[in-house]
C-alpha cells in the first residue's frame, strides 16, 4: 500500500462544477501539499497546510490530521482547472516528500 | 523574479554519453532537490541538499551524481546515460525542510 493514496485517479467533470479530490496518507506528517500540473507544464505550489482549512481563490484545501486525510475542493470550475493534482506529504522527521500518483481532472466547456 | 531555472528544456542522449543538467534559484532557499517524473509512477526523489554543502541521497539515486555548488545552485550529473534514466527531470527549492516547494519548469530527457 502506498503512503499517500489518491482517489479519484481520473476525474471528468462539466464547467461550474464543485470538484472535490482526496487525499489519505499513513506515515504522520509536519505538512501536506497540494500541487497542480498542466499539460506538458511545470508544478505549481497551491497549498502547503498542517491543519484546519487554507483558501485562495476558487480552491479550497482542508486537512483532517486525526484521519489522516485531506481534501481538495474546487468551487464554479473551469476548463483552465484541467490539470493533474499532486498530494504531498512532509513526512515528521525526513528531509523528503512522499508523494500521491495525482489525480486527472478535465473540465469540460 | 525568476524563481527556479533549469536548463536545459530538451536533451537527447545516446546510450553512454554523459551530461548535466542545471538548476539555479534565486530565492535563497536553503533546501534544494532533483526529481525525476515518469509515467504511473509519479515525482521520484533522486538527490537533495538540505543547506549548502550538503546532499543527500533519495528514493532513485543509481546512475545520478550532484554537486551543489553554492546556494543558488544544484547540478545533476548523468556519468553514462542508460535508456532507464528516459524521464521529465525537475528541480526544485524550499527555504527550509518543511516549506512551500518551487519547482523548475522541467526537463525532458530522452536516452536512445
Amino acid at each position: 500500500k502506498n503512503e499517500v493514496e489518491q482517489s479519484p485517479q481520473n476525474l471528468t467533470a462539466q464547467e461550474g462544477e464543485f470538484i472535490t479530490i482526496n487525499c489519505s496518507y499513513s506515515v504522520g506528517i509536519s505538512a501536506l501539499h497540494w500541487l497542480q500540473q498542466h499539460p506538458g507544464g511545470g508544478i505549481v505550489s497551491l497549498f502547503m497546510l498542517s491543519s484546519g482549512k487554507k483558501k485562495h481563490g476558487r480552491l479550497i484545501a482542508t486537512i483532517n490530521i486525526q484521519e489522516k486525510h485531506s481534501s481538495l475542493h474546487i468551487t464554479a470550475s473551469h476548463p483552465r482547472d484541467s490539470a493533474v493534482y499532486i498530494c504531498a506529504v512532509s513526512s515528521a522527521g525526513a528531509q523528503k516528500l512522499v508523494f500521491g500518483q495525482g489525480t486527472r481532472l478535465t473540465i469540460n466547456p | 523574479n525568476a524563481g527556479v531555472t533549469q536548463t536545459p528544456k530538451f536533451q537527447v542522449l545516446k546510450t553512454g554519453q554523459s551530461m548535466t543538467l542545471q538548476c539555479a534559484q534565486d530565492m535563497n532557499h536553503n533546501s534544494m532537490y532533483w526529481y525525476r517524473q515518469d509515467p504511473g509512477m509519479g515525482l521520484r526523489l533522486i538527490y537533495y541538499s538540505a543547506s549548502e554543502g550538503t546532499t543527500d541521497k533519495g528514493e532513485v539515486p543509481n546512475g545520478y551524481n550532484v554537486s551543489r555548488l553554492n546556494k543558488r545552485e544544484f547540478s545533476l550529473r548523468l556519468e553514462s546515460a542508460a535508456p532507464s534514466q528516459t524521464s521529465v527531470y525537475f528541480c526544485a527549492s524550499s527555504e527550509y525542510r518543511v516549506s512551500p516547494l518551487h519547482f523548475g519548469n522541467g526537463t525532458r530527457l530522452t536516452v536512445t
